[in-house]
């Protein structure tokens, strides 16, 4: 079975400090990666996909994520950090045999410091 | 384009009850998937329609279902309500046939108190 694994519930960076966010999937086939940004009280928004295009993956708002299959990986990180990235985000992986289904990790909670 | 839609957004219900929540998808859109989220479980797939057919189910009792109408609009219900079911209930809904391939794009979710 398809699962994620988020490596750290809560990370703190200060404002304009580089922002990374671990992402750790198992799969035995190629797997399609997603990032989302959840906001209090909101729904959860799209940051970036990967679907085996590029390893390098460029989101909104300055996210990128780099694949790496050696390392069963899918990082997500950003140069600087902003006091509006504050959120929680969230890896997820779609299962190929299950459709319509995303198994989502447990989430990082980001907090960003003045 | 609007976005998903989800109504409504705040419900507050006793055990024993059941509540019927409803989702609009992208407008073309014609897969619409449900996830419930809770603190302690996080994301859970509940199930997943297309073309009015439920095609995938996740792992929770049949006190949860749903249907799917010919405008892609969706419904799901949760019947005899227990405090466990207090969650935020999150809409998606894809382009595609919900393949692993698509994108989905998520509603602002109904929060639900069960008191």
């Amino acid at each position: 079975a398809q699962s994620v694994t988020q490596l750290g519930s809560h990370v703190s960076v200060s404002e304009g400090a580089l922002v990374l966010l671990r992402c750790n999937y198992s799969s035995s086939v190629p797997p399609y990666l997603f990032w989302y940004v959840q906001y209090p009280n909101q729904g959860l928004q799209l940051l970036l996909k990967y679907t085996s295009a590029a390893t390098l993956v460029k989101g909104i708002n300055g996210f990128e994520a780099e694949f790496k299959k050696s390392e069963t990986s899918f990082h997500l990180t950003k140069p600087s950090a902003h006091m509006s990235d504050a959120a929680e985000y969230f890896c997820a992986v779609s299962d190929p045999g299950s459709q319509g289904n995303l198994i989502f990790g447990k989430g990082t909670k980001l907090s960003v410091k003045p | 384009k609007a976005g998903v839609t989800q109504t409504p957004r705040y419900l507050i219900k006793t055990r024993g009850q059941q509540v019927t929540l409803s989702c609009s998808p992208i407008s073309g859109h014609r897969s619409v998937s449900w996830y419930q989220q809770t603190p302690g479980q996080g994301l859970q797939f509940l199930f997943e329609y297309f073309s009015e057919t439920q095609r995938n189910k996740g792992n929770f009792p049949g006190r949860f279902s749903g249907r799917q109408f010919s405008n892609s609009r969706s419904e799901m219900n949760v019947s005899t309500l227990e405090l466990g079911d207090s969650a935020l209930y999150l809409c998606a809904s894809s382009t595609l046939a919900g393949g692993s391939t698509d994108t989905q794009y998520f509603g602002p979710g109904t929060r639900l108190t069960v008191l």
